[in-house]
């Protein structure tokens, strides 16, 4: 069975200082891990995936994310955080022929503090 | 606009009235997807078609859920006697069918149902 954990509900950060959003997943496959964003009255838009080829993952708006599968886990980062970041972040995870169902954590709420 | 959109955007409804959701996914493509999500929660699986067969339920649709997609295009969701706990943002998404790679999933700005 394949599950997703996000440690942390609520990160705080100033601007300009680096964002980092915990993730760790289980799975019995070999996993596609995602990471998503959602703004205040959007949808969900994909920031970055990893789908086993490079284990650094470079998305948009300057994230990236780590694939650790000795520490399962897909952390999300980004260098200097952006007022504009404030958002909730979900990680994802989905399992190769598996049809594709994913899984959501219960995403961490990035609080940008001026 | 050619991405995947939701109507109605808002549904107010009292207790015990059946509602319906619209998602038109984008055009081509095969895999859609319903999700719910409550307030800080992450969007839970509900079902998914690819093309006009609904593959897979997952045991939060009860029976009086039920969703459709008959040319498999547009799909609807529809909620029958609706309860409180009904009351979330239902979620659309669809992707492209390309064996072997995980597909990225395009959402749906969702409908957010509120049952008095």
């Amino acid at each position: 069975a394949q599950s997703v954990t996000q440690l942390d509900s609520h990160v705080s950060v100033s601007e300009g200082t680096p964002v980092l959003l915990r993730c760790n997943y289980s799975s019995s496959y070999s996993p596609s891990l995602f990471w998503y964003v959602q703004h205040p009255n959007k949808g969900l838009q994909l920031l970055l995936k990893y789908t086993s080829a490079a284990t650094l993952v470079k998305g948009i708006n300057g994230f990236e994310a780590e694939f650790k599968k000795s520490e399962t886990s897909f952390h999300l980062t980004k260098p200097s955080a952006h007022m504009s970041d404030a958002a909730e972040y979900f990680c994802v995870v989905s399992e190769l022929n598996r049809d594709d169902k994913i899984i959501f954590g219960k995403g961490t709420r990035l609080h940008i503090l001026p | 606009d050619t991405g995947v959109s939701q109507d109605p955007r808002h549904k107010i409804t009292k207790r015990g009235q059946n509602v319906t959701f619209r998602c038109d996914p984008i055009s081509e493509h095969n895999r859609l997807y319903w999700y719910r999500q409550t307030l800080g929660q992450g969007p839970e699986f509900l079902t998914y078609f690819q093309n006009e067969a609904q593959l897979e339920k997952s045991r939060l649709l009860s029976d009086r859920f039920s969703a459709e997609r008959p040319k498999g295009s547009f799909s609807t969701l529809e909620i029958q006697r609706t309860e409180q706990g009904d009351s979330a943002m239902y979620l659309c998404a669809s992707s492209p069918l390309r064996a072997g790679l995980a597909n990225e999933q395009f959402f749906g700005p969702g409908t957010r149902l509120t049952v008095l």
